[in-house]
């Protein structure tokens, strides 16, 4: 069993739907949890941070951690064409600043 | 805004040779990162530094090595390169803020092709 479980998807959605993103982990030692956004051939570009269960709003996006169920979800609100791209959740033993990641779930946005 | 510039998008190199990847950032991280991104196998860490001259294996180091002379650069080296290592390499950097581990920030990766 992976330590983190994401499904690779595609996941294809109309504009303006609210998209669910979602990862599982086995290890309760985790306690920072990070969403990347990949537009192709580019860089993981760091969206959501975190370090708590509880929910985390920035303008169209949601983190929420369950760290009980040891479930992360990564919401996004009116979903755009732009926001077209691979997600990765990622987390870290704290003190190890070791980064494990989701094998990530590619997203597209139809107008 | 944090920046990690990889020195090549795009590079081509034929078997056996030695092969170098550079990365700068220019947030005084204490921490830097290298990373190899395969379909299927997601991002795996090959080696990280958390301070200048001082390495740490990563989970694939093999065929690999790695140099921090300055804060801001870190290195790395193929050492005698290899079809299996065509991939994408992304390097990240992070800060170190005792006891509360920081997000890493990635550069836009070097897609390497060996021949």
């Amino acid at each position: 069993q992976k330590e983190v479980e994401q499904d690779p998807g595609p996941l294809s959605v109309p504009e303006g739907a609210i998209v669910s993103l979602n990862c599982t982990y086995s290890n309760s030692a985790f306690q920072y949890f990070m969403w990347y956004r990949q537009y192709s051939r580019k860089g993981p570009e760091l969206l959501m941070y975190t370090y708590s269960s509880g929910n985390k709003e920035d303008g169209r996006f949601t983190a929420q951690v369950d760290k009980s169920s040891k479930y992360i979800s990564l919401f996004i609100r009116d979903s755009q064409p732009s926001d077209s791209a691979t997600y990765l959740c990622a987390m870290i033993i704290g003190g190890y600043n070791k980064l494990i990641f989701g094998a990530g779930t590619r997203l597209a946005v139809h107008p | 805004d944090v920046k990690v510039t990889q020195s090549s998008r795009y590079l081509v190199k034929r078997t056996g040779e030695k092969v170098f990847l550079e990365c700068v950032q220019d947030m005084d991280h204490e921490n830097m990162f290298w990373y190899r991104q395969d379909p299927g196998l997601g991002l795996r860490l090959i080696y990280f530094s958390y301070d200048v001259k001082m390495k740490e294996k990563g989970d694939i180091p093999e065929g690999y090595s790695v140099s921090r002379e300055k804060k801001e650069r870190f290195s790395l080296i193929l050492e005698s390169a290899s079809t299996n290592q065509t991939s994408m390499y992304l390097c990240a950097s992070s800060l170190n803020k005792g006891g509360k581990d920081q997000p890493q920030h990635f550069g836009d990766g070097t897609r390497l092709s060996i021949l």
